[in-house]
């Protein structure tokens, strides 16, 4: 049973297009997170969910918008697709918010 | 804006223990000490945390200092498969998010 889940596992494009990644998590937790990890595989936050309601946006570029349809989804829709979005992108879950996050398997997303 | 420091990078032999060191001098006191790694192109995994005293799970063993200005992380019989980036973060009750430092790339050989 995996506890948290991403689609796709890889995800190629070319820059300008609109993209989504999927996140699931089947641990009944109440809190979601996106991650990024760039090329010099620094990880970032970007986003945090809390029941569904927004409560972490860094500094984020307003093309990346997170959309959370309940508590066990949180997906990341990324708008015209640039060359610096390549990165592997992380999906993570906590019972309460921090605490021992589990991560899903990432989305190795390349622009070309 | 990361609040800890670690080395690099360690080598440990296989079967040893590896001891992974942390400096969070500027740890405030509702303030914890985790610990994540991550191998090779999977998201990073929880291991262990604690506030004051140390603490021990399947996985391994995190020892505070008294003045909990240090930590270190204890893998007790370390395996090929424990090759991975060892991240120590300082996490407080009111924080919502994990700053990830550089880590620690530790690698064990036979």
């Amino acid at each position: 049973d995996t506890a948290v889940s991403q689609t796709p596992k890889y995800l190629v494009t070319q820059m300008g297009n609109d993209k989504s990644i999927k996140c699931e998590q089947n641990l009944g937790h109440d809190t979601m997170y996106w991650y990024k990890q760039d090329s010099k595989k620094f990880l970032k936050i970007m986003f945090s969910y809390n029941n569904k309601e927004l409560i972490i946006n860094e500094t984020v570029p307003n093309r990346f918008s997170p959309k959370s349809p309940d508590k066990a989804h949180l997906n990341l829709h990324i708008n015209s697709l640039e060359l610096g979005d390549s990165a592997v992108y992380f999906c993570a879950s906590s019972q309460i918010r921090g605490l021992e996050q589990y991560f899903g398997p990432g989305t190795r997303l390349t622009v070309t | 804006d990361a609040k800890t420091t670690q080395p690099p990078s360690m080598d440990c032999a296989e079967g040893r223990a590896a001891n992974l060191p942390c400096n969070h001098s500027t740890i405030s006191g509702n303030e914890y000490v985790y610990w994540y790694r991550q191998i090779h192109s999977q998201g990073p995994q929880y291991i262990i945390h604690g506030l004051k005293n140390n603490e021990t799970n399947e996985m391994a063993s995190l020892i505070i200092t008294e003045d909990r200005k240090s930590s270190t992380l204890i893998l007790p019989h370390a395996t090929l498969r424990d090759t991975a980036v060892y991240y120590c973060i300082v996490f407080g009750s009111n924080d919502y998010k994990l700053s990830f430092g550089a880590g620690t790339t530790v690698t064990v050989r036979a």
